[in-house]
């Protein structure tokens, strides 16, 4: 069965510093990779995207992610964090096999930005 | 676009007591799902929806029936409200296509159950 792993529940980081999210996985194949971001109150918004091709995806929002194959993982980055980035982000993976669009999500990494 | 838009935002109930979440969307989406989000536990499939009439269940099931007449609605029914179904609630929808294709998730119902 596949499984996604976001082994930080809570980060804080200083507005301005860099930020990684960590995000692992387990499924027979490559899954389909995704980021959301839920801010305070708010539904879930898509960040980035990965199913094939260049290993580095560029999302919204200046965030980034790299799929790495050989640790099965996904992690998140952002070079600079800003105030508004404060939210909880969630990773969730979709089956290649699946004809719809069944997620399977992480439990998630809260965010924390102070001054 | 109104995108997918849930309704109500808030709820209080009873044990026992039943009712509707409605979700509702405008882009023409064949796939349609219902989350729980517990925390801790990320998002968890509850009930999702290929099209018109065709439903199948999720992860988390039981408790919850739903139904899919049109195109546009797909609403959760709660039958017999219990506190582990305190939760809040998320509708999604998403075009054919597979998991490639971006779920669109509407702004939550957040439910309490007393």
């Amino acid at each position: 069965a596949q499984s996604v792993t976001q082994p930080d529940i809570h980060i804080t980081v200083s507005e301005g510093a860099s930020l990684e999210l960590r995000c692992n996985y387990s499924y027979g194949a490559t899954p389909y990779l995704f980021w959301y971001v839920q801010s305070p109150g708010q539904g879930l918004q898509l960040l980035l995207k990965y199913f094939s091709g260049d290993t580095l995806v560029q999302g919204i929002k200046g965030f980034e992610a790299e799929f790495k194959r050989s640790q099965s993982s996904f992690n998140l980055r952002k070079p600079s964090v800003h105030w508004s980035d404060a939210a909880e982000y969630f990773c969730a993976v979709g089956q290649t096999t699946d004809s719809w669009g069944k997620l399977q999500f992480g439990a998630g990494t809260q965010v924390v930005v102070t001054p | 676009n109104a995108g997918v838009t849930q309704t109500p935002k808030f709820q209080v109930l009873k044990t026992g007591q039943s009712m509707t979440l409605q979700c509702a969307q405008d882009m023409n989406h064949e796939y349609m799902s219902w989350y729980r989000q517990d925390p801790g536990m990320g998002l968890r499939l509850i009930h999702y929806s290929v099209g018109a009439g065709i439903t199948d269940q999720g992860e988390v099931p039981n408790g919850y029936n739903v139904s899919r007449s049109t195109t546009e609605d797909f609403p959760l029914r709660l039958l017999s409200a219990a506190p582990s179904q305190t939760s809040v609630y998320f509708c999604a929808s998403g075009p054919r296509g597979g998991p490639a294709e971006t779920q669109y998730f509407g702004p939550g119902t957040r439910l309490l159950v007393l």
